[in-house]
C-alpha cells in the first residue's frame, strides 16, 4: 500500500533556530500535500495545503512566514518552522493524496523547542 | 463551513458490549467522510471511508444525509480496539483538504 516517510521523528532544538521536517511519499506521486499539527490530547488542526510546484495555501490564522512549506517534487514536500519558539512545540503531521490512494499519514515528528 | 463534531471525548465499555461513536458533520455539498484510528504509538489509518461501504475489523458506519452524521458502530468491542478514533470529512475529491473532529478515545475493559 502507500506508504509516506516523515523525518525526523523527533526533533529538539533551540529557541530562535529553524527546523526542517520532510515527507516523502514512497511509492506513488502525491497529487497534494497536508500538513497538520496536534496539540497533546486534541484533534488534527491542519496548517496548509500544499500542491507541487505551487505555493501553499494556508488556514486561517497560521503564519505563512513562520511555517515555510516547500513542494519541490511529486514525492518531497518539506515544512520549515523559522524561528521557533517554545509555543511551536507540537506534534506535526504530513499527509500525501493521490486519486486512487485517499490519503496517507506520516507517523509525525515531534518537536520540543527550549 | 467544513466541520466535524465528534460529541465524545472518551467512551469506556466492557468487552463484548456494543459500540457506538459519534460523529455529526457540517457541510454545504456533498462531502466524503472517512472514520480513522490512532493506536498508541502508531501513526493515523484509515478505517472506513462511506463510500466504499465495507466492514473493516467489524466496524461499520452509514452516512445519514438527513442527520448528516457518520456513526461508527461495533456491535461486539474487544480490548485490541481501544485507540483513538477520528471522524474527518473532505469536500471535494478525494484529494481535498480533510478536515477532522475532535476525536474519541475508545477504552475497551476486560
Amino acid at each position: 500500500g502507500a506508504v509516506v516517510s516523515q523525518h525526523p521523528s523527533w526533533v529538539i532544538c533551540k529557541s530562535g533556530t529553524s527546523v526542517k521536517i520532510e515527507c516523502r511519499s514512497l511509492d506513488f506521486q502525491a497529487t497534494t500535500m497536508f500538513w497538520y499539527r496536534q496539540f497533546p490530547k486534541q484533534s488534527l488542526m491542519l496548517m496548509a495545503t500544499s500542491n507541487e510546484g505551487s505555493k501553499a495555501t494556508y488556514e486561517q490564522g497560521v503564519e505563512k512566514d513562520k511555517f515555510l512549506i516547500n513542494h519541490a517534487s511529486l514525492t518531497l514536500s518539506t515544512l520549515t518552522v523559522t524561528s521557533a519558539h517554545p509555543e511551536d512545540s507540537s506534534f506535526y503531521i504530513c499527509s500525501a493524496s493521490q486519486v486512487g490512494h485517499g490519503y496517507t499519514f506520516g507517523s509525525g515528528t515531534r518537536l520540543t523547542v527550549v | 463551513a467544513q466541520r466535524v463534531t465528534q460529541p465524545e471525548k472518551l467512551l469506556s465499555v466492557f468487552k463484548g458490549a456494543p459500540v457506538e461513536l459519534k460523529c455529526n458533520y457540517s457541510y454545504s455539498g456533498s462531502p466524503e467522510l472517512f472514520w480513522y484510528v490512532q493506536y498508541s504509538r502508531q501513526r493515523l489509518q484509515l478505517l472506513l471511508r462511506h463510500i466504499s461501504r465495507e466492514s473493516i475489523k467489524g466496524f461499520t458506519a452509514d452516512l445519514n444525509k438527513g442527520e448528516t452524521s457518520f456513526h461508527l458502530k461495533k456491535p461486539f468491542a474487544q480490548e485490541e480496539d481501544s485507540a483513538m478514533y477520528y471522524c474527518a470529512l473532505s469536500g471535494s475529491s478525494n484529494t481535498g483538504k480533510l478536515i477532522f473532529g475532535q476525536g474519541t478515545t475508545l477504552q475497551v475493559k476486560p
